[in-house]
């Protein structure tokens, strides 16, 4: 079974960082990139960027760029997103998927970070 | 970068209706790198169609997905009480950049 088990909910500090971490397992890792997705409390979904596992290399949205970093580790099967900088409008439930574009498509159940002085 | 609109933002109907959602996209894009999503609350996105019209496993066929280039439409043909949810389009045309529309709740 394909699951995606992300890290728990954080609470950080305006301009502080986040690191979240999603741990994949059920399938070849290296086989698929890992999608970043958030959604803000209320809002629609918004594609922060991806990573190929087998080789580290990350595609950002050009909103993030500069502020986001995306990365796999192959041997712990594990892809990492880190947004640093944080606003009070970064407070979202972000997600870790595989949007393979085809049948082959699976989220995490989310991460929710607050960012609150 | 490839924006989405959808519309409308709020879609009230009753069970037994048809859905017709609309996205629109700020280039031509190919359909066979376009899908549809549904999201319930509290839950992640689920997959309903994906190369523009193919209806991802264990979806019923009520569910519908067409166009091309820049205006694509999910139907669903007759609304059951399970399909009031948020509706997502989502185009991987411009890979490795992908993008989502805004959302179409489709409520009671």
């Amino acid at each position: 079974e394909v699951q995606l088990l992300q890290s728990r909910a954080e609470v950080k500090k305006p301009g502080a960082t986040v690191k979240i971490s999603c741990k994949a397992s059920g399938y070849s890792f290296s086989a698929y990139y890992i999608h970043w997705v958030r959604q803000a409390h209320g809002n629609g979904l918004e594609w922060m960027g991806l990573v190929d596992p087998e080789d580290g290399q990350a595609v950002y949205a050009e909103k993030f760029q500069g502020r986001v970093t995306i990365s796999a580790d192959m041997s712990a099967e594990t892809a990492d997103m880190e947004l640093s900088g944080l606003k009070s409008e970064d407070a979202a439930v972000y997600y870790c998927a595989i949007l393979a574009g085809h049948d082959f498509d699976y989220w995490g159940k989310g991460t929710l970070v607050t960012v609150s002085s | 970068e490839i924006v989405l609109t959808q519309s409308p933002g709020t879609l009230s109907l009753s069970p037994g209706e048809r859905a017709s959602l609309s996205c629109r996209a700020s280039q031509t894009i190919s359909s066979n790198y376009f899908a549809w999503y549904q999201q319930k609350p509290g839950q992640s996105p689920r997959l309903l169609i994906y190369a523009g019209s193919t209806r991802a496993t264990g979806v019923p066929d009520r569910f519908s997905g067409s166009g091309s280039a820049t205006d694509f439409t999910l139907t669903i043909s007759r609304l059951e009480p399970e399909d009031f949810a948020v509706y997502y389009c989502h185009q991987y045309s411009d890979s490795p950049r992908n993008s989502f529309g805004q959302g179409t709740k489709v409520e009671i």
